[in-house]
């Protein structure tokens, strides 16, 4: 079973602090991809990562996959209340099938 | 270019009833995927369908439960004689490769 592990589960904090979410697995993926999800919705994809040590960023947010592909990290700059939300990493596994993180619910307090 | 439409958006059953479950893809596209969402989880993999075609069902429990996608029309997630353990959001997203998907809205079961 392929496992990925988001942590922290929970995170909350003021407006204009960093934040790093972090996503790991012991198996290689064929990418990984962030997404966000705000209550009753759908999740809505961020970002896609494919290559070992890619590094992208999407406004304040920055996300890297590491070397070996087995890891992940969305770090957002100076947040904004608007940033709430959970975020799910998932990776993709057999080229179709996602497997997610549990998620990290983020709570920016202004 | 409407997104991914999922209905109904919040769906009730009592135990032992039958719930069924309607995703329209994205237009063009032929790859649907099925999530099951439990509260404050992520999302676990259900199944796999291109058009009249079920690719991969490992996610799926055995009984109960079942999904098709016909040449016409949406996709279908049907749950036969449902339980309290069966609520949870089921979501579908699509996609026109097999990659980058799109997620609809999702359907709430609660089951009573």
């Amino acid at each position: 079973t392929q496992l990925l592990e988001q942590s922290p589960q929970f995170l909350s904090i003021q407006e204009g602090e960093n934040l790093t979410v972090y996503c790991n697995s012991s198996s290689v993926f064929s990418s990984l991809q962030w997404y966000r999800q705000e209550p009753g919705e759908g999740p809505v994809l961020l970002v896609t990562v494919v290559t070992g040590g890619e590094v992208k960023k999407l406004k304040r947010l920055t996300f890297q996959f590491g070397d070996a592909r087995k890891d992940s990290s969305l770090h957002i700059t100076a947040a904004q209340p608007g940033d709430t939300g959970l975020y799910l990493c998932a990776g993709a596994w057999r080229g179709n099938k996602l497997v997610f993180g549990a998620g990290t619910i983020l709570r920016v307090k202004s | 270019n409407a997104g991914v439409m999922q209905n109904p958006r919040h769906l009730v059953r009592r135990r032992g009833q039958e719930a069924r479950l309607r995703c329209s893809p994205m237009k063009g596209h032929s790859h649907v995927y099925w999530y099951r969402q439990l509260p404050e989880e992520g999302l676990k993999f259900m199944v796999y369908l291109q058009k009249e075609n079920i690719i991969d069902e490992s996610g799926m429990p055995k009984e109960r439960f079942s999904a098709e996608f016909p040449k016409e029309g949406p996709s279908i997630l049907r749950i036969q004689q449902v339980v309290r353990g069966d609520s949870a959001a089921y979501f579908c997203a699509s996609s026109e490769t097999g990659y980058g998907y799109t997620f609809g809205s999702g359907t709430r079961l609660t089951v009573v």
